[in-house]
């Protein structure tokens, strides 16, 4: 099956700019999450989508962050403006269901730069 | 707060050496552990998880990693190291305020060196 895609693989912007990057979750799997490691921190939590809802966004940093869901499908998430501090790789996931115990698979990321 | 650690930025080891890579956590309850590895230019690939019963789990790769509750560590560990073992490994734990969710806590990560 196919894994989880992530575009573009690599975002060179200006500050003020805007981006939208584009995870498509492998087919039938319901639950997404978005991720993000900033300059060789931790990876960290941003939010999760059941379907189209959002389950949990507690982890988005501020509102300049938009993430959607349009039909359960594939997800984006825009920053608009970007700052600086936004530079890092965001990683999406997904899962078949909902257990704690399962395994998240993930795509490859996409590196955002702001300059 | 819940967290994870990873006390090690690199860890270098040479082909056929045993290798550890450090792990300990800190999460209310019993932890659901994970541990993902990143090779260049690929996503996170999942190597193991331990959620309940025996103490000592095998992976992906001949890798595997010990529980250990007294201690809250969750180290990895392979026999014989690989050139091709060379990555950065992430360990990660459930938040066990996520609802039942795959809600990951992550650490900072470990690269690993494995050198000819």
């Amino acid at each position: 099956e196919a894994g989880v895609t992530q575009f573009p693989s690599h975002s060179v912007i200006e500050k003020g700019q805007t981006v939208t990057l584009r995870c498509d979750p492998i087919s039938g799997h319901d639950n997404l999450y978005w991720y993000r490691r900033v300059m060789g921190k931790e990876i960290k939590f941003l939010l999760h989508f059941v379907k189209e809802s959002k389950q949990d966004e507690s982890g988005m940093p501020n509102n300049r962050f938009l993430a959607e869901r349009t039909g359960g499908t594939y997800s984006t998430l825009k920053v608009q403006p970007a700052e600086l501090e936004d530079s890092g790789v965001y990683f999406c996931a997904s899962s078949e269901t909902i257990s704690g115990a399962n395994v998240l698979t993930f795509g490859a990321g996409s590196r955002l730069t702001v300059l | 707060a819940q967290s994870v650690a990873q006390p090690e930025d690199q860890v270098n080891v040479a082909e056929g050496n045993p290798l550890t890579v450090k792990c300990t956590y800190s999460v209310s309850g019993n932890p659901y552990l994970f541990w993902y590895v990143q090779y260049p230019n690929r996503g996170l690939q999942f190597l193991l998880k331990y959620i309940t019963g025996d103490n000592l789990v095998k992976g992906s790769y001949g890798f595997e990693a010990e529980f250990n509750k007294s201690q809250t560590s969750f180290h990895l560990k392979k026999p014989s190291a690989l050139v091709s073992d060379s990555a950065l490994y992430f360990c990660a734990v459930r938040d066990p305020f996520s609802g039942g969710y795959n809600k990951l806590i992550f650490g900072a990560g470990t690269r690993l060196a494995v050198h000819p």
